[in-house]
């Protein structure tokens, strides 16, 4: 079936500017993730939502950082008033949580974004 | 979170073994051993995980030590294909909200030589 899929793949804006990332999670996943990727690093969590909510935004790094999911399945990610230093790839991942904390998440192939 | 340490790059031949390793001395009797992999431009994808035996899929295997303070992930033969980043994560399920993310460090990077 059809996996993780991400809009756009590329995004090139200005510093300060507001940005939208857009994530397709695979169908009946209740489980979705944002992760975000600089270079020569491991991705860094930023938050994750259970069905509608969020249920862990620990991961984001100030408050012009925002994700919903209003009808639990697609998320936005959105960053207000972008600088630089948020160029990153932005990755999102989806699973069906299991007891344990043993759940496979898939992951996206990411979008790219760079702030000029 | 308890940390892992994995060397930063390790090469291998076409078609031979390869032993990754990875360091978790200070892993909780609860920890579960994650093992997700990053192909070049694409998102990571998982592996293998394990808690106290040795585990077998179609991908690779994962060797536990008796005292669960390090691991080791094998590819059997290794392919082209194989070359990526390979990321050893503990996950807690008793951490709460916190257990659902991975927490990812810099893995190790394998070079797969024709």
């Amino acid at each position: 079936g059809a996996g993780v899929s991400q809009t756009p793949s590329n995004k090139v804006t200005e510093k300060g500017k507001y940005v939208e990332l857009r994530c397709d999670p695979i169908s009946g996943h209740t489980a979705l993730y944002w992760y975000r990727q600089s270079l020569g690093q491991g991705p860094e969590f930023l938050i994750y939502f259970q069905g509608t909510g969020a249920a862990d935004d620990s991961g984001l790094p100030n408050d012009r950082f925002f994700a919903v999911r209003p009808e639990g399945s697609v998320s936005t990610l959105k960053i207000q008033r972008t600088e630089r230093g948020d160029s990153a790839v932005y990755l999102c991942a989806s699973s069906r949580p299991s007891l344990g904390a043993t759940d496979t998440q898939y992951f996206g192939p990411g979008t790219r974004l760079t702030v000029l | 979170d308890a940390k892992t340490t994995q060397p930063n790059s390790m090469e291998s031949n076409e078609e031979e073994p390869v032993h990754l390793p990875c360091n978790h001395s200070t892993i909780s009797g609860t920890d579960y051993i994650h093992w997700y992999r990053q192909l070049p431009s694409q998102g990571p994808e998982y592996v293998i995980h394990g808690l106290t035996s040795n585990v077998n899929n179609r991908m690779a295997s994962l060797a536990i030590a008796e005292d669960r303070k390090s691991s080791t992930l094998i590819l059997h033969r290794a392919t082209l294909r194989d070359a990526a980043v390979y990321y050893c994560i503990l996950r807690d399920p008793y951490s709460g909200a916190g257990s659902y993310q991975l927490t990812f460090g810099k893995g190790t990077k394998l070079s797969v030589i024709p």
